[in-house]
């Protein structure tokens, strides 16, 4: 049982750059969310997601889109990655009470 | 929307002693309350938590109360150890989601046992 699982653990990118961060659980949860980590701030909610084909925006969505097209996945695609988008970010599911986490997903932008 | 405030940002605690994180919340409808546990370089664990119809919940060493009334809850760790050293995080959530998929964070407790 693998949990919710994240990919890649460390990513560089360039300013203006694109890319997805990847996130799976395999314990049949409706709920997952996305969270980014910065230093003296705790963790900050971007997106989340009650079920397949539905998602909706956090405290912080700009510059980021998701999508949930399986109860499985929800990736985050970074669309124009800006130098403020360096941060740790989180995936969480929830069955219905309990949130657990991915491993997480260092970025720098530069 | 929720604000969660958390108190204190660092706290160092002789190993053994007792250590309390008090957050305070803003939400009168906030109706579940979990404590997250993050080492260096880790994912957040949940520790603990605590629904709005409950006042005290205890396992082991560590514990969480809830105030309603005053909109505030606490964690309690007790015979601390080193491997208790960790951010600890406080959150809140509200009853008008679905299945807790928005929860608001403190800003941490960075928690050092000494020996």
């Amino acid at each position: 049982n693998a949990g919710v699982t994240q990919t890649p653990k460390f990513q560089v990118l360039k300013t203006g750059q694109s890319m997805t961060l990847q996130c799976a659980q395999d314990m049949n949860h409706e709920y997952m969310s996305w969270y980014r980590q910065d230093p003296g701030m705790g963790l900050r909610l971007i997106h989340y997601s009650v079920g397949a084909g539905i998602t909706d925006q956090g405290e912080v969505p700009n510059g980021y889109n998701v999508s949930r097209s399986t109860t499985e996945d929800f990736p985050l695609r970074l669309l124009s990655a800006a130098p403020s988008q360096t941060s740790v970010y989180f995936c969480a599911s929830s069955g219905g009470i309990r949130a657990f986490f991915g491993q997480g997903t260092r970025l720098t932008v530069v | 929307g929720e604000n969660v405030e958390q108190h204190p940002s660092t706290l160092s605690v002789q190993e053994g002693d007792s250590a309390v994180i008090k957050c305070t919340y803003s939400d009168s409808a906030s109706n579940y309350f979990p404590w997250y546990k993050q080492e260096l370089g880790k994912r957040p664990q949940l520790i603990i938590d605590i629904r709005s119809n409950v006042g005290e919940k205890k396992d082991q060493r560590i514990a969480v109360t809830l105030n309603k009334t005053a909109k505030h809850f606490s964690l309690h760790i007790t015979e601390t150890q080193p491997e208790d050293s960790a951010v600890y995080f406080c959150a809140a959530s509200s009853p008008f989601v679905f299945g807790n998929e928005k929860l608001t964070f403190g800003t941490g407790t960075r928690l050092t046992i000494i020996p």
